[in-house]
């Protein structure tokens, strides 16, 4: 199957610091690019769209300013999570979609402690 | 608001029975449910999927059974193989494509399967 690549699989950082993931699509192009959340014992939660080339569309209650998203390439989507605080503290886990057969392929996901 | 629910966090199984893993839904608009499954340290892959004009789906030793008028699916898998040792979680679309307003999966909190020897 596709391969979504997403790097680091884990973070430590100080607070007030910004960190960025990304996820890289290997073998097929992803025009949209989801991002996920995870909080421990919760599910995985939509945070934002991305489409290759726009801006990304944010859910509801999710800060565009701090959740800073580029999908610049078809091939490529980052996440930089600005001024992290310790609630920020999540697993955050990216998915790609192979628009030819409309399935989601997942990065390995994230795991961001900020101290 | 949890929309999609798996009330069991963990399920034990021996090797060569039937796993039933369940999930309940609230939505009514939603008419597309897919099972992802993850292992430790990799990100969740897609298992099977059922749309609302089926109730039933069958995929190898993976078959979904979906219940409309009570919101409620499942997976059984037959028969279960200490590979299958994963968290499954399951998912709501209310559309099959990913276009438009269908792009949007809600998870359910995930049910750690142990399929034991």
């Amino acid at each position: 199957g596709a391969v979504v690549s997403q790097h680091p699989s884990w973070v430590i950082c100080k607070s007030g610091t910004s960190v960025k993931i990304e996820c890289r699509s290997l073998d097929f192009q992803a025009t949209t690019m989801f991002w996920y959340r995870q909080f421990p014992k919760q599910s995985l939660m939509l945070m934002a769209t991305s489409n290759e080339g726009s801006k990304a569309t944010y859910e509801q209650g999710v800060e565009k300013d701090k959740f800073l998203i580029n999908h610049a390439s078809l091939t490529l989507s980052t996440l930089t999570v600005t001024s992290a605080h310790p609630e920020d503290s999540s697993f955050y886990i990216c998915s790609g979609r192979d628009v030819p057969n409309e399935k989601l392929f997942f990065g390995s996901g994230t795991q961001l402690s900020v101290l | 608001d949890q929309q999609v629910k798996q009330n069991s966090p963990s399920l034990s199984v021996q090797e060569g029975r039937i796993s039933i893993l369940n999930c309940d839904y609230t939505n009514s608009m939603f008419d597309y449910f897919l099972w992802y499954k993850k292992y430790p340290a990799e990100g969740p892959t897609f298992l099977i999927s059922i749309s609302s004009i089926k109730d039933k789906n069958e995929d190898g030793r993976f078959t979904v059974f979906l219940n409309k008028s009570a919101k409620h699916l499942s997976l059984h898998i037959v028969p279960s193989q200490p590979g299958d040792s994963a968290v499954y979680f399951c998912a709501a679309s209310p559309s099959l494509t990913f276009t438009g307003g269908g792009n949007k999966l809600t998870f359910g909190t995930g049910t750690q399967l142990k399929v034991e020897l």
